[in-house]
């Protein structure tokens, strides 16, 4: 079965620099979707890419998909300790219907003040 | 902005008991998901649910497992006899459409099954 596999599993880093983040899957897809998740909390969607998109922004997120790799990358720049959590990707597998969306393990990021 | 709610926020209950779980999905969505997370574990897609009913379901959601939209707004999670092995967080989650569209989540609901 697909699966996302996040990569690094952890990631700690001083405020003010980027954290990048990445992403890889096995099937081919719809779109892709990163979450963030504070400890023990929901899941907050933070953005789509579509499977015909290589790149999107969002203030100081930015995301790129490389479907020939099957693989995505997160970069979040200027970090804040704000921005400690975990962040998932989850894809849509072009196969099955109804949207299911399968999870990576996440990158837990760390941001020191 | 709108968004999913949940509740409880934290349930307890004995092993073989029954529980609800209650979402309020966004009111413009269609389409409504289940997942769950055991602690330190990935986040699983349980089931999803358009026009009154299941569009798909993994192998997670067996007989003990059914969905339900009592009304306009709410949509439910049942475990019939809820299992040690059932502890985990529990997401709702909801679409306006099915492919290519957000799917937005709940703060989720924390089952502890003793």
């Amino acid at each position: 079965s697909q699966q996302g596999e996040e990569d690094p599993q952890a990631l700690s880093i001083q405020e003010g620099e980027n954290a990048t983040m990445n992403c890889s899957y096995k099937t081919s897809i719809n779109n892709l979707q990163w979450y963030r998740q504070n400890s023990g909390r929901g899941l907050v969607h933070l953005i789509l890419i579509r499977s015909n998109e290589r790149e999107k922004h969002s203030g100081r997120l930015r995301v790129t998909l490389d479907t020939s790799k099957k693989s995505s990358s997160l970069l979040i720049t200027a970090s804040r300790a704000a921005d400690t959590a975990s962040y998932f990707c989850a894809t849509d597998a072009w196969e099955t219907s109804g949207s299911r969306l399968t999870f990576g393990e996440g990158t837990q990021l760390t941001v020191n003040p | 902005e709108p968004e999913v709610t949940q509740t409880p926020s934290h349930q307890v209950t004995q092993m073989g008991q029954e529980v609800i779980l209650r979402c309020v999905p966004i009111s413009n969505h269609l389409y409504f998901y289940w997942y769950r997370q055991i602690l330190g574990q990935k986040v699983e897609f349980l089931v999803s649910f358009y026009n009154n009913e299941i569009s798909e379901k993994s192998e997670i959601f067996d007989d003990q497992f059914s969905v339900e939209r009592p009304d306009g707004s709410n949509f439910t999670l049942k475990i019939r006899s809820t299992k040690l092995e059932d502890s985990a967080m529990y997401f709702c989650a909801s679409s306006r459409l099915a492919d290519f569209d957000e799917q937005f989540f709940g703060p989720g609901t924390r089952l502890t099954v003793l």
